[in-house]
């Protein structure tokens, strides 16, 4: 069964580090998501994305963050300058264009910010 | 906005007990509806889904119904095991594929033997 993978599992960074989180959709899903999942408390959506622009970003969501499909496979969130807040579960989610939105999330990258 | 509001935890129960988790919401329109599991140290997997008024979502035994006139989508097992202890999501999306879920708080369910 296709399923949604996430590298690294964890990440541990510098306050002020850039870092970049990955993830590979499923191969026929057009819709790609980010969440977060700080310690303890409830997802959080922060992006989605569809044909190579965004379509829909939290509060959250800031400068600092960006996101790129740089290749036909992976689908990538950047943080430029990292702060301790932004230590968290970070989960990668896919969906297709069809099925009432069904999304289908990979393992999740911990990013802890030292 | 949309939210959704979860019974809070944790729920601790004996194997082969009963268990309802209470899930409502608030929505414009006609979202799809969503149970979420996420195992210690796992991702989130979807549990079971339903899509309009009176739809049962159902797998592993959980079941939960669409209620439009109560907007609940309580989540329910007759016989728990050990193994269903985890941390479950209600959610909730527009149906329209590209759109935020929004989740609930969570609630943590440990089962003893």
């Amino acid at each position: 069964e296709p399923e949604v993978t996430q590298t690294p599992s964890h990440q541990v960074t510098q306050m002020g580090q850039e870092v970049i989180l990955r993830c590979v959709p499923i191969s026929n899903h057009l819709y790609f998501y980010w969440y977060r999942q700080i310690l303890g408390q409830k997802v959080e959506f922060l992006v989605s994305f569809y044909n190579n622009e965004i379509s829909e970003k939290s509060e959250i969501f800031d400068d600092q963050f960006s996101v790129e499909r740089p290749d036909g496979s992976n689908f990538t969130l950047k943080i430029r300058s990292t702060k301790l807040e932004d230590s968290a579960m970070y989960f990668c989610a896919s969906s297709p264009t069809s099925g009432n939105n069904e999304q289908f999330f990979g393992p999740g990258t911990r990013l802890t910010v030292l | 906005g949309n939210s959704v509001t979860q019974m809070e935890g944790p729920v601790t129960l004996s194997e082969e007990a009963f268990l309802t988790i209470n899930c409502t919401y608030t929505a414009t329109g006609y979202p799809s509806l969503f149970w979420y599991v996420q195992y210690p140290g796992e991702g989130l997997q979807l549990l079971l889904k339903a899509t309009k008024a009176d739809d049962k979502g159902s797998n592993k035994g959980f079941e939960a119904t669409y209620r439009k006139e109560t907007t609940s989508f309580h989540l329910e097992k007759g016989s728990v095991q050990v193994s269903d202890s985890a941390v479950y999501f209600c959610a909730l999306s527009d149906r329209q594929a590209g759109t935020a879920l929004i989740f609930g708080k969570g609630t943590t369910l440990s089962v003893s033997s």
